[in-house]
């Protein structure tokens, strides 16, 4: 498995702002990726966020939205942008590690977010 | 993706096994089952997944059909800790996770 950590655990914003959220990995992995979860929903896929490369997004969501950078194997963040109370959901990282040879994902706590 | 479906809830008594249903008819040869519990305010956390064998590990057991049209995830002794939302996925190209199962694990 991995370990895998998100700043913050929880913020409030308020709506126009923008909050990045941080995902880090205890090992290197080369496939990341970034979920939604609205309140009383199940996950949704964002993005599919692999180093050296563009992310790729889902139906629905868009860079400009949701901006993600992955700078290393350990590491990414996702930026949601010029927020609105729509917005409020649980964050999660997820991360598919290399030496498992299988496509089981791992995922992060979360980081829930309130825009108010 | 193939679509799953599950019951939306169930109870079982601790110390009971649980047996998680789904049904995925439309699977393709080469999709997996997998199977993911969420706690609670907490992540997803992987349990099992398997492709047309009966699979076993420390936290369950996953039983698939002979036709693998439908599978049953087997929490052999519940516990408390145990009660979660329960997500049956056929993964392709990447999880879709459904509504799952609430199993809520009672003394």
């Amino acid at each position: 498995s991995a370990v895998i950590s998100q700043k913050p655990s929880r913020d409030i914003c308020q709506r126009g702002t923008s909050l990045t959220i941080q995902c880090q990995v205890d090992s290197q992995v080369t496939m990341m990726f970034w979920y939604r979860q609205q309140p009383g929903q199940s996950l949704t896929l964002i993005a599919t966020a692999n180093q050296g490369s563009e992310a790729t997004y889902e139906s629905g969501f868009v860079i400009d939205k949701f901006p993600i950078s992955r700078p290393n194997l350990t590491f990414s963040t996702l930026t949601v942008s010029n927020m609105s109370p729509e917005d409020s959901s649980i964050y999660l990282c997820s991360v598919e590690p290399d030496r498992t040879f299988t496509d089981t994902q791992y995922f992060g706590p979360g980081t829930r977010l309130t825009v108010l | 993706d193939a679509k799953t479906t599950q019951p939306t809830s169930m109870d079982c008594a601790e110390g009971r096994a649980a047996n998680l249903p789904c049904n995925h008819s439309t699977i393709s040869g080469n999709e997996y089952v997998y199977w993911y519990r969420q706690i609670h305010s907490q992540g997803p956390q992987y349990i099992i997944h398997g492709l047309k064998n009966n699979e076993t590990n420390e936290m369950a057991s996953l039983i698939i059909t002979e036709d693998r049209k439908s599978s049953t995830l087997i929490l052999p002794h519940a516990t408390l800790r145990d009660t979660a939302v329960y997500y049956c996925i056929v993964f392709s190209s990447k999880l879709t996770f459904g509504t799952g199962t609430r199993l809520q694990v009672t003394l």
